[in-house]
């Protein structure tokens, strides 16, 4: 099974921040990685996939970044909306298996 | 819009099973894959496993494969999961989700929590 490491495990930040969450992972992955947000009692919800791309409706201050086995999650401007867990998630080979989650807090 | 919609919370015994349902709407469910991911309490997501709807095929996690039964029915648009001889550690939310292009999962299910107690 490919290994999803992420860091940090949380991260608090004021409004305006930019904030960058990075993802590892144990094997190459291409640009199969995707990250998606999620809110205390809620579904998950795609942010961004193929590494790089924007799912419509997300807002710009997302983006992501990096192939083969680094990648980055960056929020250019925080909002207290953001506040949320994020994790990142392999979709190259099965299982499709997750990060531990880097959860963020406006400070 | 695209939106699936699973049934509600489930309490099961240890040894018993669950069935949870998942209906599409707003997309053509026979073209898609059904994935379905749990998530224990303050914990990552975990995959379960996927089924193609159109082919029936399924794919899922070498721990739950012994005891898993992914279906559908395409005359309702429904997507099912059914996981037997549970345990404790079943307890979870599980969530179904669609599988897109690059493999991205959009939309997602609301969750159902399964509480396994004796």
């Amino acid at each position: 099974d490919i290994q999803m490491t992420q860091s940090p495990s949380s991260l608090s930040a004021f409004v305006g921040d930019r904030v960058t969450i990075t993802c590892r992972t144990s094997q190459t992955i291409s640009g199969y990685l995707n990250w998606y947000q999620q809110k205390p009692g809620k579904a998950p919800n795609l942010l961004i996939y193929g590494a790089s791309d924007l799912q419509s409706g997300v807002p710009s201050r997302f983006s992501g970044s990096g192939s083969g086995t680094a990648f980055t999650l960056t929020i250019s401007s925080l909002r207290p909306e953001d506040v949320a867990t994020y994790y990142c998630q392999q979709s190259y080979s099965s299982p499709y298996t997750f990060g531990q989650g880097t959860k963020l807090e406006i400070k | 819009q695209m939106q699936l919609e699973q049934s509600g919370p489930e309490v099961r015994k240890p040894g018993t099973s669950v069935k949870v349902s998942c209906r599409a709407f707003g997309f053509n469910f026979t073209r898609s894959s059904i994935q379905w991911v749990r998530q224990h309490a303050g914990q990552r997501l975990e995959w379960i496993g996927w089924i193609v709807v159109g082919s029936g095929n399924t794919n899922s996690a070498q721990k739950f494969r012994e005891r898993l039964i992914l279906s559908t029915d395409m005359s309702t648009s429904t997507a099912y999961m059914e996981l037997n001889s549970l345990a404790s550690d079943d307890t979870a939310i599980y969530y179904c989700t669609s599988r897109g292009p690059l493999g991205r999962l959009d939309p997602w299910g609301q969750g159902t929590l399964v509480t396994v107690s004796s």
